[in-house]
């Protein structure tokens, strides 16, 4: 069975650093890139990037490139969206998702999301 | 970047109905590269469907996708409890980014 278990809800302050993650499990982690999603209250979800498994290329919305980075360590089949200066605007639900194929294809499947809640 | 556009917003259907919900691209989608997505209330996404009309592991016979260009249909025949939810388009064409629609709801009527 395919699964992505991402981090725990956190709650930080505006400037803050964080790190959430996404371990995979269930099927091949070498043949599938990971992708990450933003969804804020009550909206549609949003592509934030992707990165290949070996973490040889990673591939950012123009939104988000500059404000996250997306990262891989494959010896723990685990996947990574940090920030350095959280604002109160990233408050959302973070989810990670492996396309069916390639960088480019349709999110087959997902981690149960992330909360993060960036408030003073 | 691709803007999707649902609608309706909301529809309101009966268990037994047919939905028909409509998603329109800014600019042309090839078809291979579209898709469906169902969210239920504290779900994560769920794909329906890819490709514009293939249905993804496990989905039931009675949603089917359709359309080409700028403008996509998902139909679901007949209305199961379970169905009513939150759907969105996908466009994975024009990548990066990939857009996402911002959703119809699908509430019983």
């Amino acid at each position: 069975e395919v699964r992505l278990v991402q981090s725990g809800a956190e709650m930080k302050k505006p400037g803050e650093s964080l790190k959430i993650s996404c371990k995979a499990s269930g099927y091949s982690f070498n043949n599938y890139w990971v992708g990450w999603v933003r969804q804020m209250p009550g909206r549609g979800p949003e592509w934030m990037g992707i990165v290949h498994p070996d973490g040889s290329d990673t591939r950012y919305s123009p939104s988000f490139q500059g404000h996250v980075t997306i990262s891989v360590d494959k010896s723990t089949r685990t996947a990574y969206l940090q920030w350095t200066s959280l604002k109160a605007s990233d408050t959302a639900l973070y989810y990670c998702a492996r396309p069916k194929w390639g960088p480019d294809d349709a999110f087959d499947a997902w981690g149960q999301g992330t909360m993060v809640t960036v408030s003073s | 970047e691709i803007v999707l556009t649902q609608s309706p917003g909301t529809l309101s259907l009966s268990p037994g109905e047919r939905a028909t919900l409509s998603c329109r691209a800014s600019q042309t989608v090839n078809v291979n590269y579209f898709a469906w997505y169902q969210q239920r209330p504290g779900q994560a996404p769920r794909l329906l469907i890819y490709g514009a009309s293939f249905r993804a592991t496990g989905v039931p016979g009675r949603f089917s996708g359709s359309g080409s260009g700028t403008d996509f249909t998902l139909t679901i025949s007949r209305l199961e409890p379970e169905d009513f939810a939150v759907y969105y388009c996908q466009q994975y064409d024009s990548s990066p980014p990939s857009t996402f629609g911002q959703g119809t709801r699908l509430e019983i009527k």
